[in-house]
């Protein structure tokens, strides 16, 4: 299986910050990297597929990018819907694995 | 428009069989490059990607649950079924189904249903 680590497992942020979450994968996945975000009790929300593609609807302040093994989530001035809980996801191969979670808390 | 649900029991007792329903409507999957994957996410821990069906009846399981878990599909019901084999308590988790699309990715999920394994 590809491992998928994220950094950091936890960040505390206040409105209108800059906020960077990163994902390493254990080998190369190319462009295949998916961004979700998940608030509690609910399924998680497509942000962003193949690195950078913004799903409709999502509002232009999450970036994505990266290739090969990192990869980075921007969002770049937060609102107080963002905070959640964010993962990353490899589509390059089966199993798809996750990476751990980052939960970003207001501060 | 595109919704998925889960159905299924709540409660399994040890060693039972767990079979869950994926009842989906607003694309086929027969559509080339679709499928429809099963994720699972245990109380307050992550999401753990278990099986993935193809529009082709191809299927992908996760290593770790490949002796455990079957997954199906009927096209002509709309419906995908998980069969997961021998609960254990740590098999307790919210399993949600999902789309996957033509680009790689789960676009549109399920609300999730809990199922608790306890005696």
């Amino acid at each position: 299986d590809i491992q998928m680590t994220q950094s950091p497992s936890s960040l505390s942020a206040s409105v209108g910050d800059r906020v960077t979450i990163t994902c390493r994968a254990s080998q190369s996945i190319s462009s295949y990297l998916n961004w979700y975000q998940q608030k509690p009790g609910k399924a998680p929300k497509l942000l962003i597929y193949a690195t950078s593609s913004l799903q409709s609807g999502v509002p232009s302040r999450f970036s994505g990018s990266g290739s090969g093994t990192d990869f980075t989530l921007i969002i770049s001035s937060l609102q107080p819907e963002d905070f959640a809980t964010y993962y990353c996801q490899q589509s390059y191969s089966t199993p798809g694995t996750f990476g751990q979670g980052t939960k970003l808390e207001i501060k | 428009q595109i919704t998925l649900k889960e159905s299924g029991p709540t409660l399994v007792k040890p060693t039972q069989t767990l079979t869950l329903t994926c009842t989906f409507s607003g694309f086929s999957l027969t559509t080339n490059g679709v499928g429809v994957g099963w994720i699972r996410q245990p109380p307050g821990k992550a999401l753990e990607w278990l099986a993935l069906i193809y529009w082709n009846d191809d299927k992908r399981y996760s290593p770790s649950l490949k002796n455990r878990i079957t997954i199906t599909k009927d096209t002509s019901k709309n419906r995908v079924v998980l069969t997961m084999t021998n609960m254990d308590p740590v098999d307790t988790a919210t399993y949600f189904c999902a789309h996957r699309q033509p680009t790689y990715d789960l676009d549109y999920w399920g609300q999730g249903t809990l199922v608790t394994v306890s005696s």
